[in-house]
């Protein structure tokens, strides 16, 4: 099974900060990764796929790179609608679709 | 539009059974997977399964095969997730979300529905 790392699990910074989470596999995965935003009391929602496509609609502040086993989801001016926790997603190992465990991020 | 509508929150007691359903619509319900996704108290995401409703092909992850039963209704466009013996620790958000052949992404999400289960 592959495992899904993502650090840190949670952080706080100001509005207009570059936030930074990294996610990392447990083996290889290509560019087998996708990126969820999840606001407090909401469904998931896709932000990026295939590593570092962005889905339509997604803010360009919001970007993801990275292939093998290291990725990285980066918003480059934290607006205070980005309150939310963000998941890792793979797919390298159908129909395994393991998440990472997640991060919150807050406002500081 | 696309939208995946998901059954009202349920409230049962260990041992009950439970089906819980999601419908689509807005899109081509036999042609794309839809999968169950689990999200316990204050925790993360966790994939329960997928289906096909196109053929009903079923695929479980490790951790739910045996505890879960997804099945498909492709006339009404529903896809539903059972428990034949509910548990305390069942208790959790589920949501059903959209997946394209390539089984790559979860691009549309249920509103999810609440299942409480306690004595």
């Amino acid at each position: 099974d592959i495992q899904m790392t993502q650090s840190p699990s949670s952080l706080s910074a100001s509005v207009g900060d570059r936030v930074t989470i990294t996610c990392q596999a447990s083996q290889d995965i290509s560019n087998y990764l996708n990126w969820y935003q999840q606001k407090p009391g909401k469904a998931p929602k896709l932000l990026i796929y295939d590593a570092s496509n962005l889905e339509t609609g997604v803010p360009s502040r919001f970007s993801g790179s990275g292939s093998g086993t290291d990725f990285t989801f980066t918003i480059s001016s934290l607006q205070p609608e980005d309150i939310a926790t963000y998941y890792c997603q793979q797919y390298d190992n159908l129909p395994t679709l393991g998440f990472g465990g997640g991060t919150k991020v807050e406002i500081k | 539009e696309v939208q995946l509508v998901q059954s009202g929150a349920e409230v049962k007691k260990p041992g009950e059974s439970l089906k819980i359903s999601c419908k689509g619509s807005g899109y081509s319900f036999t042609s794309y997977w839809i999968g169950w996704v689990r999200q316990m108290p204050g925790k993360g995401l966790e994939w329960m399964g997928i289906i096909y409703p196109g053929d009903s092909d079923t695929r479980y992850s490790p951790s739910f095969q045996g505890q879960v039963t997804i099945s498909a209704d492709k006339s009404i466009s529903t896809a539903y997730l059972q428990w034949s013996s509910l548990k305390a620790s069942d208790t959790a958000m589920y949501y059903c979300a959209r997946l394209p052949m390539s089984l790559d992404y979860f691009d549309y999400w249920g509103q999810g529905t609440l299942v409480t289960v306690s004595s």
